[in-house]
């Protein structure tokens, strides 16, 4: 069945720090991949999708490329600061039903 | 930003009381969800719909029921509250069956 495995959390960085969290998916098919971001007290909010290979999607700075051949879609910043401390989850749409597949999330700490 | 609205945001009851949550759409998005947020459990969904009346199971589905009897309004009914389903509940919305837009949340304790 389909899946989206996400790194363990929490991670912690210095501001400033580079950042990837990795994701990967298993599917049918092509799936639509997405990261989605909750920043505390507050509920999920698309951050960046891509719909197909070799698609890089990018938003305030983050960017994570569809990567088919390792069915992959992580995701990185250059350069993190401390408002971007929340919790970052992964997931696909596989066209196969109404649902999204959900990441487990990932915790993300930035110091200043 | 998407208008949905949850309500309450934030509820204490006690076990074996029956609870309903609302999701307010604003958009006409033609679908809604369910969720809930546990540590180290990410996102499980509970039910979602696919227009007015139609709605099926999610995940973890057992011990809730749904109804959509407008466009606009998803309600989450815990028929009967159990300690176990203290958990911050999430509705969230879609047009395009994939991307999805998310209330704020709602907070329940069940004592």
């Amino acid at each position: 069945g389909n899946s989206v495995t996400q790194m363990e959390g929490p991670v912690t960085l210095s501001e400033e720090a580079f950042l990837t969290i990795n994701c990967t998916y298993t599917a049918t098919g092509y799936p639509s991949l997405f990261w989605y971001v909750q920043y505390p007290g507050e509920g999920l909010q698309l951050l960046l999708k891509a719909t197909k290979a070799d698609d890089k999607g990018s938003n305030k700075g983050f960017e994570a490329t569809y990567r088919k051949e390792t069915t992959s879609f992580h995701l990185e910043k250059g350069s993190v600061q401390v408002s971007d401390s929340a919790v970052y989850f992964c997931a696909l749409y596989a066209g196969n039903n109404r649902k999204l597949i959900w990441g487990l999330g990932t915790s993300l700490a930035v110091n200043p | 930003d998407a208008g949905i609205t949850q309500s309450p945001r934030h509820k204490v009851t006690e076990t074996g009381t029956p609870v309903t949550l609302r999701c307010h759409q604003t958009e006409n998005h033609r679908y809604m969800y369910w969720y809930r947020q546990d540590p180290g459990h990410g996102l499980r969904l509970i039910h979602y719909s696919y227009g007015v009346k139609d709605t099926d199971k999610g995940e973890v589905s057992d011990g809730y029921s749904v109804s959509r009897s407008k466009t606009e309004d998803f309600l989450l009914t815990l028929e009967s509250a159990t300690s176990s389903q203290t958990s911050v509940y999430f509705c969230a919305i879609s047009e395009g069956l994939n991307e999805q837009f998310f209330g704020p949340g709602t907070r329940l304790t069940v004592l």
